[in-house]
This record gives structure tokens, sequence and C-alpha cells, in this order.
């Protein structure tokens, strides 16, 4: 089943904080977090799996609640080049195969 | 970078053509995907593979097909373009990781608009 993201949309001026977060109704093992920008593919930002391991190449950072099967990307100090759609991936037990995206949270970082 | 190529980036065709969209990846990962976005929207899974003479379908039901008779290339045909396959499809790659999905590599999509 998709995950839910919210909010569906944002729009900050730079500088400022953004919360997106990221549900499912069943359990997970792994969320992924891209971010997309326009006419452009999905970039990798982060893993974090069940039991708190994170494995990322930038410096956002992200929670994952097990028991209430949520995640949450934070973005703080936001800058221009944030902007862009981001996307949760979830991936549930049995080795997680399938990876389902959420519907995205388009993020507006204004000057 | 990634090593994952598309092609065609831009395709149209029109009505009941055949086409085939092309995926090779140089990372040696053993699966690979195929998602299906319209613009602004979210990314369906129509096909995956684990590796060789492995493929299974997504959660977005397709009149596509794939196959995946070398690591490196998973291409996606479809035998008969209608215009409700207008969209753009997304190639990708994950490193093997024991028990879970690893990071996904995009291509850059080919983009199929079906007249």
């Amino acid at each position: 089943q998709q995950p839910v993201q919210s909010p569906q949309a944002v729009i900050l001026r730079e500088g400022e904080d953004a919360v997106i977060n990221c549900s499912s109704s069943k359990a997970l093992y792994s969320v992924h977090w891209y971010r997309q920008k326009h006419g452009e593919a999905p970039v990798f930002l982060m893993i974090l799996l069940k039991g708190g391991e994170q494995k990322g190449h930038e410096k956002i950072s992200a929670s994952f609640n097990e028991k209430k099967q949520q995640s949450s990307l934070y973005l703080t100090a936001s800058q221009l080049s944030y902007s862009g759609t981001y996307f949760c991936g979830t991936g549930g037990l049995q080795g997680a195969q399938k990876l389902v995206f959420g519907q995205g949270t388009r993020l507006t970082i204004n000057p | 970078e990634a090593d994952i190529y598309q092609t065609p980036r831009y395709l149209v065709i029109g009505t009941g053509k055949k086409i085939t969209l092309e995926c090779s990846q140089t990372m040696g990962h053993d699966k690979m995907y195929w998602y299906q976005q319209d613009p602004g929207m979210e990314l369906h899974l129509i096909h995956y593979s684990y590796g060789v003479n492995s493929t299974e379908k997504g959660d977005l039901s397709s009149e596509s097909t794939v196959s995946r008779i070398r690591t490196e290339h998973f291409p996606l045909t479809l035998e008969s373009a209608r215009p409700s396959h207008t969209s753009q499809y997304l190639c990708a790659s994950s490193v093997d990781e024991e028990g879970y999905t690893g990071e996904l590599f995009f291509g850059e999509g080919s983009r199929l608009t079906v007249l």
C-alpha cells in the first residue's frame, strides 16, 4: 500500500525550516527519501532502517518511528537548492524488494 | 555519478506502433526497476528484476513487458502503443543490500508521447 505524505506542498522563505511526514498503514522495515527537481530524475537522500541505522549522502536529518510506522524529513535553514518534490519510499518486512513511493511533497523555497 | 542510461530520452509515435525503451547500467547491480511517472505525480512501480532471467510485475498494472537477459540491460517493450501509455518511464537499479532495498539510482527517464 502506498504511504501517505504530508503536507502536499510547502512554500518557504530561504532560511526557514520544514518537516515532511510519511506514514504507512503497514509495518515498515525501511524508509527511503528522494528529491526530484523539475524535469530531472529523483536523487537519493537517505535510507532509514528499523533498528535505527541511517544511510545518507547529505546533511539532511530524518527520523523513523517504527511503532507509529512514520518517518519525518527535517529540512533546516533551507536553501534555494532544496526546492523540488520530495518522495518517501517504504519497504516492508521480508526483504522489502519492492519500494512503494508516496504521492510526493512539493517544496518551494523563495529568496 | 550514477552510471545508468536510458534511451530514447524523448519519443513521439503513433498509435499501434511497437516500441522498446532501453535501460543499461554499468554498476553491476542485480536489482533493476521500471517506474511510470506522470508530470508532477508519484512514481508507480510497473516492473522489477532481481537478476538475470528474473522479472516480476509491479503494483501498477501495465501492458508493457520486460526482459533481463544480461545483468546490465533491462529493456521495456510495448507491443502496441496507445495514447493512454503517454507518460515518463524511469529506470532504476539498486545496491544489493541484505534484507532491504538499497539506494536507488535512476536514469534520466524516457518521455513517451503516443498520438
